[in-house]
């Protein structure tokens, strides 16, 4: 199995601020990696898929990037409605895998 | 607009089977574009992959929970099923159908979920 490793598993930051969470995939993965953003008692959403792909109605404060085991989910300036839980998931095999999860929190 | 709806009980007992339904609207379960999975959440943990499911009945199930899991799809009714069995504690958790997308095994789109406790 492909085991995804989040970092950090929290973080507080304020609104405005630039935030970057990691992801890193025990094995290389290519570009099949995705990131999903959770509220409380909310499904996931998807973010970003195939590395750096924005998904549709998603804000340009978020980027992502990275290949092979490396990636990276940056949100730019830090809005209210951010604040939330993120994962990232390997997209390339089954057993699909996610990371543990980074919880953004406001300062 | 996609939509995904997770039915079935929200208690079961332990030794006893799990069973849940995805229906699936605005969308068709037949196209050939598209595979269906069910994920798993534990309260106030991370998420679980369990299955994954072709309108054709083609499966990819999780190892860990392999043993104990059957799913199924259902076109005429639009609807995949997950039933676990041999239920413990441990398999309490909000569980998820949702749709791959088009782009690897991502997940595209997602149920609301629907709560399973397993006690006595």
């Amino acid at each position: 199995d492909i085991q995804m490793t989040q970092s950090p598993s929290s973080v507080s930051a304020p609104v405005g601020d630039r935030v970057t969470i990691t992801c890193r995939a025990s094995q290389d993965v290519s570009s099949w990696l995705a990131w999903y953003q959770q509220k409380p008692g909310r499904a996931p959403k998807l973010l970003m898929y195939v590395a750096s792909t924005l998904q549709s109605g998603v804000p340009s404060r978020f980027t992502s990037s990275g290949s092979g085991t490396d990636f990276t989910l940056t949100i730019s300036s830090l809005q209210p409605e951010d604040f939330a839980t993120y994962y990232c998931q390997q997209a390339k095999s089954f057993p699909i895998t996610f990371g543990q999860g980074t919880r953004l929190e406001i300062q | 607009q996609l939509q995904l709806q997770e039915s079935g009980p929200g208690l079961v007992k332990p030794s006893e089977t799990l069973s849940l339904t995805c229906t699936v609207s605005g969308g068709s379960i037949s196209s050939s574009h598209y595979y269906w999975a069910w994920i798993r959440q534990p309260p106030g943990k991370g998420l679980e992959w369990i299955a994954t499911i072709y309108y054709s009945g083609s499966t990819y199930y999780n190892p860990s929970l392999k043993s104990r899991l059957t799913i199924s799809v259902d076109t005429s009714k639009s609807q995949f099923s997950l039933k676990l069995n041999s239920v413990t504690a441990t398999d309490t958790a909000v569980y998820y159908c949702a749709r791959h997308g088009s782009s690897g095994w991502i997940l595209e789109s997602w149920g609301q979920g629907t709560l399973v406790t397993v006690s006595s």
